[in-house]
């Protein structure tokens, strides 16, 4: 079993809709969680960090994090172009060392 | 003023050689990672340092060395190399000594390796 899954997509959404990715982790004692971005070629951008159950809203983005269920979601409201991407949902136990795990990524295309 | 930064950006080379690459932090961060992105994009921790010390070796060959001379600095040297170490290759950082829980970890632009 992989510490942390995710859909591979591609997750197709038009412009301005809400695009919703999804992340579930396996080590039930992880502390910490993490969604990232990353464009072609370029590297892992840190787009939203959540440490407690519940929600977390930046601007258009909000990550959700439910524990007992062990699953991590990113919204993304009024997606635009600019937003297509790989995402990648990232998992840190903490404790003796912090060891950040990543899942395979959500490809997400936004439609103009 | 990059954060963390690695070079080369792009390395080519043939089977057999031994190859280096090196990465810096400017964050005052204590861990340093190694990560390796294969074609399919999954990133897949292989050394971590904290502060110099070896904390993390997920079973890499033993031609993959890493070495840190001080905590801003984690270089990875490959002795011979083979098609398979093909990659991008990504250096990481975060803030605090192991078992630090809330803190982030921050990425290079990535060295892709191309071994022909």
């Amino acid at each position: 079993q992989k510490e942390v899954e995710q859909n591979s997509g591609p997750l197709s959404v038009p412009e301005g809709a809400i695009a919703s990715l999804n992340c579930t982790y396996s080590d039930r004692v992880s502390q910490s969680f993490f969604w990232y971005r990353q464009y072609s070629g370029k590297s892992p951008e840190l787009i939203m960090s959540i440490y407690s159950n519940g929600d977390k809203e930046d601007g258009r983005f909000t990550a959700q994090l439910n524990k007992a269920s062990q699953y991590v979601s990113l919204l993304i409201r009024d997606s635009q172009p600019s937003d297509s991407a790989t995402y990648l949902c990232a998992v840190n136990r903490g404790y003796n060392f912090n060891k950040f795990y990543f899942g395979s990524g959500t490809k997400l295309n936004v439609k103009p | 003023d990059t954060a963390v930064s690695q070079t080369p950006k792009y390395l080519v080379t043939q089977m057999g050689n031994d190859k280096s690459i090196k990465c810096e932090q400017n964050l005052g961060h204590d861990t340093m990672y190694w990560y390796k992105q294969d074609s399919k994009k999954f990133l897949k921790i292989m050394f971590s340092y904290n502060n110099k010390e070896l904390i993390i070796n997920e079973t890499v060959p033993n031609r993959f060395s890493p070495k840190s001379p001080d905590k801003a600095h984690l270089n990875l040297h490959i002795n011979s190399l083979e098609l398979g170490d093909s990659a991008v290759y990504f250096c990481a950082s975060s803030h605090g000594p192991a078992g630090t829980a809330n803190t982030e970890a921050f990425f290079g632009q990535g060295t892709r390796l191309t071994v022909v």
